[in-house]
């Protein structure tokens, strides 16, 4: 079994601030940890995922998440935030081989972005 | 076509009627997955497929659901006797393989009075 947690519904950033989103994550066996970008009446957008490897991985957009075993997590952060950012961000995981079948999300973090 | 496209956009049905969501995935993907997306539940697994054939059916909700893909490509999911808390945006995936990237649709947002 596997879950996804992401803390905090609703983060609020000044256009130019970091940002942080955080995600934990639990599987029983070695995670495929994905963050996702949700635009307004729009589909999932893939922004970065981690499968083996360098634990630290680069996205669009600005975007990077580090994978921490130790800690069970997979924060994803921008050093500077724009007003395009302002979005709705999915952490998901799966454990079933080498891809991305059976996504289990969390429940999302809406990110906005204060001029 | 670019991307993996969904139709009906949205869908208002009465409780009690069928309803038939239609995905299109993207040319030559062998997989395809079905999302569901509401507010109290956030995005839930509900079905895939690999070619016309569906492994794992496990995130289906009721028997009220169910879902067929023809020709390896266009998949339907369908919904019988439709209830309230059926309102929610499904959405549709595909990817290459199922060990490749999943790119989504736009979902379909289905209101259910």
């Amino acid at each position: 079994a596997q879950s996804v947690t992401q803390l905090g519904s609703h983060v609020s950033v000044s256009e130019g601030a970091l940002v942080l989103l955080r995600c934990n994550y639990s599987s029983s066996v070695p995670p495929y940890l994905f963050w996702y970008v949700q635009y307004p009446n729009q589909g999932l957008q893939l922004l970065l995922k981690y499968t083996t490897g360098a634990t630290l991985v680069k996205g669009i957009n600005g975007f990077e998440a580090e994978f921490k075993k130790s800690e069970t997590s997979f924060h994803l952060t921008k050093p500077s935030a724009h007003m395009s950012d302002a979005a709705e961000y999915f952490c998901a995981v799966t454990s079933s081989g080498a891809g991305s079948y059976q996504l289990t999300f969390g429940k999302g973090t809406k990110l906005s972005v204060i001029p | 076509g670019a991307g993996v496209s969904q139709s009906p956009s949205n869908k208002v049905t009465e409780k009690g009627k069928d309803v038939e969501l239609r995905c299109d995935p993207i040319s030559g993907h062998t997989a395809l997955y079905w999302y569901r997306q509401s507010l109290g539940q956030g995005l839930e697994f509900l079905i895939y497929f690999q070619g016309n054939s569906a492994p794992d059916k496990s995130g289906l909700p009721s028997d009220r659901f169910s879902a067929e893909r023809t020709g390896g490509s266009v998949s339907t999911l369908t919904i019988q006797r439709t209830q309230q808390e059926d309102s929610a945006v499904y959405l549709c995936a595909s990817s290459l393989t199922v060990d490749n990237e999943q790119f989504f649709g736009p979902g379909t947002r289905l209101t259910v009075l």
